[in-house]
């Protein structure tokens, strides 16, 4: 699977959008691109996925690069709750596993 | 909205013990796994499982763990021998499909602490 790299962390102020990089450069044609952030003593929870177009749903957008060599989550108006470790997953169909990389940690102030 | 479920929350166990996580899938789903975290590191993958039988596994998973679908609705990880370094929070996750758009999703998992 591709190799993912993430900031370590950010910061956000509540009520404010929040872009959340990811860079995918080995990432092959047929993989999707998965989002799931994971909330302090709880299991990965799916957020957005994704193949070449953006996309939204009810918790965030995803905008992919062109040559989808990167990726950006976004969320809208962040809240407290939406602090978390956030994890970008290039998956194949070469596998069934996800690989978790360490994330980015968002913290959000009020 | 459907959910993973896993129980318990959290099992103590004695090193050498066996010890089994339990997880309810989401109902519809065909895929299921087991993930592990233990605490600081990454989320790492143990097994896939389809069609009653294994699909993939990692090196963490030896012969020391076992999963099993004993019914329709329960999918279960055995530790036959339990070693200190077993201790984790283990996640069972589902997805309807196998294919790379298929999302998994998670329980809140067990966290197994080894004595």
């Amino acid at each position: 699977d591709a190799k993912t790299t993430q900031p370590n962390s950010m910061e956000s102020n509540e009520e404010e959008p929040v872009h959340l990089p990811c860079n995918h450069s080995t990432i092959s044609g047929t993989d999707y691109i998965h989002w799931y952030r994971q909330l302090p003593s709880q299991g990965p929870e799916y957020v957005i996925h994704g193949l070449t177009s953006n996309v939204n749903n009810r918790m965030a957008s995803l905008a992919i690069a062109e040559d989808r060599k990167s990726s950006t989550l976004i969320l809208h108006r962040a809240t407290l709750r939406d602090a978390a470790v956030y994890y970008c997953i290039p998956h194949s169909n070469t596998g069934n596993q996800f690989y978790f990389g360490t994330g980015t940690s968002l913290t959000v102030i009020p | 909205e459907p959910e993973v479920t896993q129980t318990p929350s959290h099992q103590v166990t004695q090193m050498g013990q066996e010890v089994i996580l339990r997880c309810v899938p989401i109902s519809n789903h065909l895929y299921f796994y087991w993930y592990r975290q233990i605490l600081g590191q990454k989320v790492e993958f143990l097994v896939s499982f389809y069609n009653n039988e294994i699909s993939e596994k990692s090196e963490i998973f030896d012969d020391q763990f076992s999963v099993e679908r004993p019914d329709g609705s329960n999918f279960t990880l055995k530790i036959r021998s339990t070693k200190l370094e077993d201790s984790a929070m283990y996640f069972c996750a589902s997805s309807a499909g196998g294919h790379s758009n298929q999302p998994q999703h998670f329980g809140d998992g067990t966290r197994l602490s080894i004595l």
